[in-house]
């Protein structure tokens, strides 16, 4: 029969170990890359930020990082717990004129944490 | 400080109905920007509208329109809906200037389409 929707990509971890979720990105002329965090019945919540001139970025339990050589930008959550089970999104930012700023979604990432 | 709302939270139609989705932006935002989001996809940016126009617009027909009001509240409104319009409704207020990296989202409105 026909599908409905598309797969996610999933990752399932164990309670307390780090998680990596990998996103790779088209546009070279992104000014910001955001990791949003949703929960089901949610909206996407904004987890941290990088500067397209940045490498690595560190937040509470957070790290993002940055390869504009490859175009693939990470999170990795430390301690992961069952609270972060969500689906996570990387976003760009690109100015698109003045003070307009596109912000494009890629695809999203279901994280389950296993107690 | 109130957080972004929406309303209603769920909504059945049937094709060819037109229907209304309503936003509140967070106190001292200026701007409001619609996304759609298909199930198991990522939110896909529909408009955003400042200062009551039309300020931006992704790739959606122009049965897709919107309204921001001087308390800068907004809605969308889709005409002749179709099947696959049934999606997840989010909207996000911010406080235009800034990087556009303070997006803050609603809970969204679940649309189905019959």
């Amino acid at each position: 029969g026909e599908s409905v929707g598309l797969h996610l990509p999933t990752l399932s971890v164990q309670e307390g170990d780090n998680s990596i979720i990998n996103c790779a990105y088209s546009n070279s002329a992104s000014d910001y890359f955001i990791w949003y965090k949703q929960e089901s019945g949610k909206g996407p919540q904004f987890i941290i930020d990088i500067r397209s001139n940045m490498d690595k970025r560190q937040g509470q339990r957070v790290t993002v990082l940055l390869n504009k050589t490859v175009k693939h930008l990470s999170l990795q959550i430390a301690a992961t717990q069952p609270g972060d089970s969500a689906v996570y999104f990387c976003a760009e930012i690109k100015n698109s004129g003045g003070s307009n700023y596109k912000l494009t979604f890629g695809k999203g990432t279901l994280l389950t944490v296993n107690p | 400080e109130t957080g972004v709302t929406q309303s209603p939270t769920h909504l059945i139609k049937t094709r060819g109905q037109q229907v209304t989705l309503r936003c509140s932006s967070q106190s001292g935002h200026n701007t409001v920007s619609w996304y759609q989001q298909a199930l198991g996809q990522g939110p896909q940016f529909i408009f955003q509208y400042y200062r009551e126009e039309e300020n931006g617009r992704g790739n959606f027909p122009p049965r897709f329109s919107g309204l921001q009001f001087p308390n800068y509240s907004s809605e969308l409104n889709v005409n002749a809906l179709e099947l696959d319009d049934s999606a997840l409704y989010l909207c996000a207020s911010s406080y235009l200037g800034r990087p556009g990296n303070e997006q803050f989202f609603g809970p969204g409105t679940r649309l189905t389409v019959l």
